[in-house]
């Protein structure tokens, strides 16, 4: 089954600077890449995807970018605020289930 | 739309015990997933209904986990008997789509805690 590897496991950046999250796949099937946005005590939301015909998504201050030859994908939050604080999950899904990653913790700080 | 709902919120038992959990996906969804979140990690598929089909249940402890959704609508995830390492949230999602494309919609989850 699908493997979904995810880097790193906490992030601190001060309020403006960039995020990066990264996370690899196993399953070279897996066509569709979402990611969560999980803050303490709540359920997980959907905050970006990409399919696998797709190399980079936007979406304000967030994106995600998709490399299918080295199977990962990766999340770019730009120009960090309090409230992006939370635990991010990435997931992998090629017509099956999601498989998700273990998740990131990103603190930033005013 | 109305969103995932789950019951209860909150569930504290003693090993041993029985729990059962209840979760009404969104109108017109017609896949429903159980996971299972331990603390400091990503959520884990416990099991997927099509309908009121299994579609996958590989990782379900079949020996104390098991689940229903009889009508293709409301289903329940019962696990009997409890033991400590089954403290987590669970997670109930449903989406429009089978095999998650487009997302999907998870409920605020049941904090089951056994001691």
């Amino acid at each position: 089954g699908e493997n979904v590897e995810q880097h790193p496991s906490t992030l601190s950046v001060q309020e403006g600077d960039s995020a990066v999250i990264k996370c690899t796949y196993s399953d070279s099937a897996s066509n569709y890449f979402p990611w969560y946005k999980q803050e303490l005590g709540k359920r997980p939301q959907l905050i970006i995807d990409i399919r696998s015909n797709v190399g980079e998504k936007k979406d304000q201050r967030i994106a995600v970018t998709l490399n299918k030859t080295a199977k990962h994908f990766s999340l770019h939050i730009t120009e960090t605020q309090p409230e992006d604080s939370a635990v991010y999950f990435c997931a992998a899904t090629g017509y099956s289930t999601l498989t998700f990653g273990k998740g990131t913790m990103l603190l930033v700080s005013p | 739309e109305a969103g995932v709902a789950q019951s209860p919120r909150y569930k504290i038992i003693e090993k041993r015990q029985s729990v059962a959990f209840w979760c009404n996906p969104i109108s017109g969804h017609a896949t429903l997933y159980w996971y299972q979140q331990i603390l400091g990690q990503g959520p884990k598929l416990l099991i997927q209904f099509q309908n009121n089909g299994v579609v996958d249940d590989s990782q379900l402890p079949k020996d104390r986990f098991s689940a229903e959704r009889l009508k293709g609508v409301d289903s329940t995830l019962k696990i009997q008997p409890a033991k400590l390492e089954d403290s987590a949230v669970y997670l109930c999602a449903s989406s429009s789509q089978q095999g998650g494309l487009g997302g999907y919609t998870f409920g605020s989850g049941t904090r089951l805690t056994v001691v």
